[in-house]
């Protein structure tokens, strides 16, 4: 079936440092593939999407590229502010952007000044 | 624009008794899904409605039952609730057609079940 994996948290960094949040997935066809973000007290946002191989999604600073060959969509921002921290989601739907989202675990980001 | 509102925030049930959520979606949007995600888990599709009719569903039991009007707003039901059901309910809207191609979510519903 359809699944996402992704880096367990927590992951704290201090501000500026670079960051990586792994996913990966198990998907038939070509899914579009999202990452979200819940700030605490707040619903899910939208951060970043891609809909075919090699599309590289971008927002915030934030980035991920959707890879087909490792089946993979890491998320990735140079350099992360104490306003970044919130729990980050990695998602993915057969449907495109309106369909049922199958959603990773959730990575718990800290970041201290 | 309000975008997505649920109500109420909190609500406290004890085993065996009924729910009703309910979800207003955003202006335009005419597509409503509901998701619950546990504590420390990723949100879980329970299903979508669309033209007042269930779209797609998870694996969720026939407990879980839904509706939506006229109007696009939705409600989710919840029968003989068990502990296992508390959760934060999550109602996302969209548009089908036209519109920002994107499912924009609602702040939640806690329900414990006590």
């Amino acid at each position: 079936g359809n699944s996402v994996t992704q880096m367990e948290g927590p992951v704290t960094l201090s501000e500026e440092a670079f960051l990586t949040i792994n996913c990966t997935y198990t998907a038939t066809g070509y899914p579009s593939l999202f990452w979200y973000v819940q700030y605490p007290g707040e619903g899910l946002q939208l951060l970043l999407k891609a809909t075919k191989a090699d599309d590289k999604g971008s927002n915030k600073g934030f980035e991920a590229t959707y890879r087909k060959e490792t089946t993979s969509f890491h998320l990735e921002k140079g350099s992360v502010q104490v306003s970044d921290s919130a729990v980050y989601f990695c998602a993915l739907s057969r449907w495109g952007s309106q369909g049922n989202l199958i959603f990773g675990k959730g990575t718990k980001l800290s970041v201290k000044p | 624009d309000a975008g997505v509102t649920q109500s109420p925030t909190h609500l406290i049930k004890t085993r065996g008794q009924q729910v009703t959520l309910r979800c207003s979606p955003k202006s335009g949007h005419d597509t409503v899904s509901w998701y619950q995600q546990a504590l420390g888990q990723g949100p879980q599709f329970i299903f979508q409605y669309y033209e007042e009719e269930e779209r797609q569903r998870g694996n969720f039991p026939d407990r879980f039952s839904g509706h939506q009007f006229p109007n696009y707003s939705s409600e989710l039901n919840v029968n003989a609730l068990l502990l296992g059901d508390s959760a934060l309910y999550l109602c996302a809207s969209s548009p089908l057609v036209g519109g920002p191609n994107e499912q924009f979510f609602g702040p939640g519903t806690r329900l414990t079940v006590l």
